[in-house]
This record gives structure tokens, C-alpha cells and sequence, in this order.
């Protein structure tokens, strides 16, 4: 089945403790990227990433870092979190100018 | 810089009228704009993909148009149902494959 997986789906952590949420998916997509929503403000695009060693910034990427070294994985790292980052989190495949593909969300909460 | 407006913000309609969702940005330069819907607490699902290239795209009761000179797309709802309830997004991707949200509709159909 084609899909987009996340992990962790629900996380609840400590500020500055360095956490990982992983994204994978099986349909051979160049593009992958990162998406954070926040009630008031929608969706904000944080990273993307056209293939494999190649990433870009999108509009919120502070306090996140992204590396795509293989072109199934997107993760996305918070070196140090902070109470801000909390949110809900979404990873989306597509190839380059077609559909995008969503994962189901992970629920981060930083305290 | 792309912005993405999304009109009206919320809208209720009884059970059965056909209905119009409007999406406007301000650059034209595009390489595809696509309509989601999102359920409470839950994912993104991809409705329609409209090409810089095509007018328009239809699934079932749906019909999305695209017209990029003016810099609007319209969502088209035929016959609507209860369960077409939801907030409907739209996002455009930009020629650097960045992706700009619409805030999104919130439909309500009443039966």
C-alpha cells in the first residue's frame, strides 16, 4: 500500500531534549517535506527537499533541521526544543509537480 | 512573495446546494495548486491536482478550475452531503517547489 508513515504519532517531551521524528514512504517521490499546523495560523512549510542530499528552506525552519540521504526518509530533528515547537506535524511526498502524498500527523508537545 | 487567501473563512449551507470555495494567489508563477480536505484531528486528503497547464480538474462532485492569469481557483461542490463537512485547504507550489497554504474553508452542511 502506498503510503507516507510518521513516528513517533504523539510525543511529549522537555525543553532542549534533542528529538527525531521519522518519516518514510514507499513510492519512489523526489519530493518530501516537513509542515507544521497551529491553530490561527495553518499550515507553515518548515522544510522540503527535491531529492536525495538536496533540502531547501521553507517559511518557519528555525529550531529545525532536516537531512535526506536516502530518498525514501525525511527526518526532522529539534536539537533543542523549546515550548514554541509545540504542534502538529506533518510529512508529505509527491513526485516534483504532481500529487502530494500526507503521513498522519505527529502531536508534539514540549513542556 | 506567494500569499494564499482563502474565501469565505467559514460557511454554512443545508444539505443538498451546490457550493463555491474560492482560493486566490498572488504570483502566477505555479507549477500546480491542489485542494484538500482535513477532518477534526486528522490528516490532509488530497481531493484535486491542477496543473499550471490545465483549467480544470474534476472528481465526482467535485470540480476544481484553475485560472492563472487572475490568480484564482474555485472549488466546486454539487449536490453537497453532511459528510462533505470539513475544512477545505488549498495550497499552491511555487516555481521553487515551495508550498503556500490557504488558511482554509470551514464547510458545515446541515442536514
Amino acid at each position: 500500500e502506498a503510503q507516507v508513515t510518521q513516528n513517533p504519532r504523539y510525543l511529549i517531551t522537555v525543553t532542549g531534549k534533542k528529538l527525531t521524528v521519522t518519516c518514510s514512504q514507499n513510492m519512489n517521490h523526489e519530493y518530501m517535506s516537513w509542515y507544521r499546523q497551529d491553530p490561527g495560523l495553518g499550515l507553515r512549510q518548515i522544510y522540503y527537499s527535491m531529492n536525495v542530499e538536496v533540502t531547501d528552506k521553507g517559511d518557519v525552519p528555525e529550531g529545525y533541521k532536516v537531512s535526506r540521504k536516502e530518498k525514501r526518509n525525511f527526518p526532522l530533528i529539534l536539537e533543542s526544543p523549546s515550548p514554541n515547537q509545540t504542534s502538529l506535524y506533518f510529512c508529505a511526498s509527491s513526485v516534483n509537480t504532481g500529487e502530494l502524498f500526507f503521513g498522519e500527523g505527529s502531536r508534539l508537545t514540549v513542556l | 512573495k506567494q500569499e494564499v487567501t482563502q474565501i469565505p473563512a467559514a460557511l454554512s449551507v443545508p444539505e443538498g446546494e451546490n457550493l463555491v470555495l474560492n482560493c486566490s494567489f498572488t504570483d502566477s508563477a505555479i507549477y500546480n495548486l491542489q485542494w484538500f480536505r482535513q477532518d477534526p484531528g486528522k490528516g490532509l486528503t488530497s481531493l484535486l491536482l491542477i496543473q499550471s497547464s490545465q483549467r480544470e480538474q474534476t472528481s465526482g462532485r467535485l470540480n476544481a478550475s484553475l485560472d492563472k492569469s487572475s490568480g484564482r481557483s474555485t472549488l466546486y461542490i454539487a449536490a453537497s452531503q453532511p459528510g462533505d463537512s470539513a475544512t477545505y485547504l488549498c495550497a499552491v507550489k511555487g516555481s521553487n517547489y515551495q508550498l503556500i497554504w490557504g488558511a482554509g474553508t470551514k464547510l458545515i452542511i446541515k442536514p
